[in-house]
């Protein structure tokens, strides 16, 4: 089956510093994959959606000076979290859609990201 | 605007009883889709169910089934005999079938299943 792989599955970053989260698709192309967060004991909220090729849509209350994403390929789409704060700690995961499949989205593992 | 809303926000059972998972969503429109997935304590999310608009067939898969009832905008998830690996968060989410957003799904807030031996 489709496989959406992130990494890394867990991260520890200093504050003030920032870190690369990937999201790949392994076996199919994705047009659009969505980065979501989840706080403890709380649901997926979107942060964002990305298209390949163009400018990353994101939702209301997202810094996207903060959160940089990038979808440079079909396969890899990159959340960049800038000048990490504690308060950034928190479970990240992406989803893809894969094109031509009725629009199956398959999700990443998640990683979590932990800032000191 | 659509929405989904589990209201159990913790469950707690003793291993082989049945129990219910309640999902309401709200949406105006006629196309879309209901899922469930499993969030065990590592953070993945394990997709349980799809289901479109237009099939209002129950399922069943194993020990796990699916009430669809568009009457009522419910799709409930019922684990039958319940087991201590049950033990999860589980959410029902919605997803739309316009634009370019397809595929961005809006969660509930999540029910916690315990299960005890």
């Amino acid at each position: 089956g489709a496989v959406v792989s992130q990494h890394p599955s867990r991260v520890i970053c200093k504050s003030g510093t920032s870190v690369k989260i990937e999201c790949r698709s392994l076996d199919f192309q994705a047009t659009t994959m969505f980065w979501y967060r989840q706080f403890p004991k709380q649901s997926l909220m979107l942060m964002a959606t990305s298209n390949e090729g163009s400018k990353a849509t994101y939702e209301q209350g997202v810094e996207k000076d903060k959160f940089l994403i990038n979808h440079a390929s079909l396969t890899l789409s990159t959340l960049t979290v800038t000048s990490a704060h504690p308060e950034d700690s928190s479970f990240y995961i992406c989803s893809a859609r894969r094109l031509g499949s009725g629009n199956t989205i398959y999700f990443g593992e998640g990683s979590w990201l932990t800032v000191v | 605007a659509q929405k989904v809303t589990q209201a159990q926000t913790e469950i707690s059972v003793v291993e082989k009883e049945d129990v219910t998972l309640d999902c309401v969503y709200e949406t105006r429109d006629t196309t879309y889709y209901l899922f469930w997935y499993k969030q065990p304590p590592s953070g993945e999310l394990v997709f349980l169910i799809r289901r479109n608009s237009f099939d209002e067939q129950n399922e069943i898969s194993g020990r796990y089934s699916w009430n669809f009832q568009k009457s009522t905008s419910s799709f409930n998830f019922t684990i039958t005999a319940s087991q201590v690996v049950d033990s999860a968060v589980y959410f029902c989410a919605l997803r739309m079938n316009y634009g370019g957003s397809q595929g961005n799904l809006i969660f509930g807030k999540g029910t916690k299943l315990s299960v005890k031996p």
